[in-house]
Order: structure tokens, then C-alpha cells, then sequence
């Protein structure tokens, strides 16, 4: 079955601290995944995308993730977190076959202290 | 603004009552997706529509249904409400690539 794993639950950081965040998805065949990003009170906004090709793919707002094939991972990264920066983060994968329905893992909510 | 629009924002209703939840795709997106959002579950797929035609089920309760119209517009009906009910329902819509870009939410509350 497909599954999606999210480690962190809740994670604090300061400002100016370096963040990643762990993905591990489990798929047969193929696995396009996602990033997607919560604010408080909003929707779900797309950071980044992996589909193929280079494995480090750069999103929005500095995030970056890396697919790593031999590990299963998808984790998410940024350098220099800000307080900007506080919300839940949800790692999403599909099958690439377009238009399919989206796994979410359980979500990591990220807290930054000023 | 992702293009994708829900209505209502907020609903509260009580027990055994039945709602209606609307979504408005992005222009010329085909594919519709809702899913609900619970502290327990987590976000949990329901159901996708394509062009009109129901296209894949998940975790769709029984007393839930869904359509979509021609004008690709889509709703979500809820019947027989149960307090566990309560939560943020999405809808997302995606083009010919495999992004979805998701709507604000309609908060559901069961009383």
C-alpha cells in the first residue's frame, strides 16, 4: 500500500537556525511527491515538487528537498529559518500517472521563536 | 489565491442533520479532489472526480456522496452527521499535470 511518513511531529527552532524536515514515502513503481505548506487559518500552499530528474529541487519561499531513491526520502530543507516560517508542513506523494489522488503524511508542525 | 474556490467557509449544524459543501475548480482544471482534515486522521483523501465521472474512492464514508456538474463545479454532500464529523473538508483541483491546488476549506462543525 502507498504510505507516506512524517518523523517529526512538532519541531521549535529559533530564528536563524537550519531546518529539515524527514519524509519517507513507500510506493510501487514510480512516485511524484510534494511538499506542501500550512499557515495557520489557511489553505494548503505547494512549496516544491519532485516528478524526475535532479533530485534537489528548489520550491518557494528558500525551501529545498532532495530525493534520495535508496533511502526513500523526500526530506524537506531550508538554511535560515524565519518567523515567517511557522506553520504545518505536510510531505504528499502520488503515483506519476497524472491526476492522482494525493497520500499525505501526518503532518510536522514547525514553530519559530524569535 | 489558488484559483480554487469552496463555499461555505464555516457551517454548524447538529446531529443527523445533511450538508452540502461546494467547490469551484481553477479555469479549465478537470479533476476535482476532496479530502477532510481531522486532528485523528490527519488529511484523508475521499473522493475524485474527472471531466464529470467519478474517478477514485478512498476513505469515503457511506453517508457521504459527491458529483460533479458539467460546469465542473463539484459538491460534497454530508448526511446523517455524527459529532466525528466535524472537521476541514478541501477540495483541490489539478490540470493535465499531477499539481492540485487546494481551496481554503469548509470548516464543519456538528453539534
Amino acid at each position: 500500500a502507498q504510505s507516506v511518513s512524517q518523523h517529526n511531529h512538532h519541531v521549535i527552532l529559533s530564528e536563524a537556525a537550519s531546518l529539515e524536515l524527514g519524509c519517507n514515502y513507500s510506493y510501487g513503481g514510480t512516485v511524484n511527491l510534494f511538499w506542501y505548506v500550512q499557515y495557520p487559518g489557511q489553505h494548503l500552499q505547494l512549496l516544491l515538487k519532485y516528478f524526475s530528474g535532479d533530485p534537489l529541487v528548489k520550491g518557494i519561499k528558500g525551501f529545498e528537498a532532495e530525493f534520495i531513491k535508496s533511502k526513500f526520502s523526500f526530506n524537506l530543507r531550508k538554511p535560515s529559518v524565519q518567523w515567517s516560517d511557522t506553520a504545518e508542513y505536510f510531505c504528499a506523494g502520488a503515483t506519476n500517472f497524472g491526476n492522482e489522488k494525493l497520500t499525505f503524511g501526518t503532518g510536522t508542525r514547525l514553530t519559530i521563536i524569535p | 489565491d489558488s484559483g480554487v474556490t469552496q463555499t461555505p467557509k464555516h457551517l454548524i449544524t447538529a446531529t443527523g442533520q445533511r450538508v452540502t459543501l461546494r467547490c469551484s475548480p481553477r479555469s479549465g482544471d478537470l479533476s476535482v479532489y476532496w479530502y477532510q482534515q481531522s486532528l485523528d486522521q490527519g488529511l484523508q483523501f475521499l473522493i475524485q472526480y474527472y471531466n464529470g465521472e467519478e474517478r477514485a474512492k478512498g476513505n469515503i464514508l457511506e453517508r457521504f456522496s459527491a458529483q460533479q456538474f458539467p460546469d465542473l463545479h463539484s459538491e460534497l454532500n454530508l448526511s446523517s452527521l455524527e459529532l466525528g464529523d466535524s472537521a476541514l473538508y478541501f477540495c483541490a483541483s489539478s490540470g493535465n499535470g499531477n499539481i492540485q491546488y487546494f481551496g481554503a476549506g469548509t470548516r464543519l462543525s456538528v453539534l
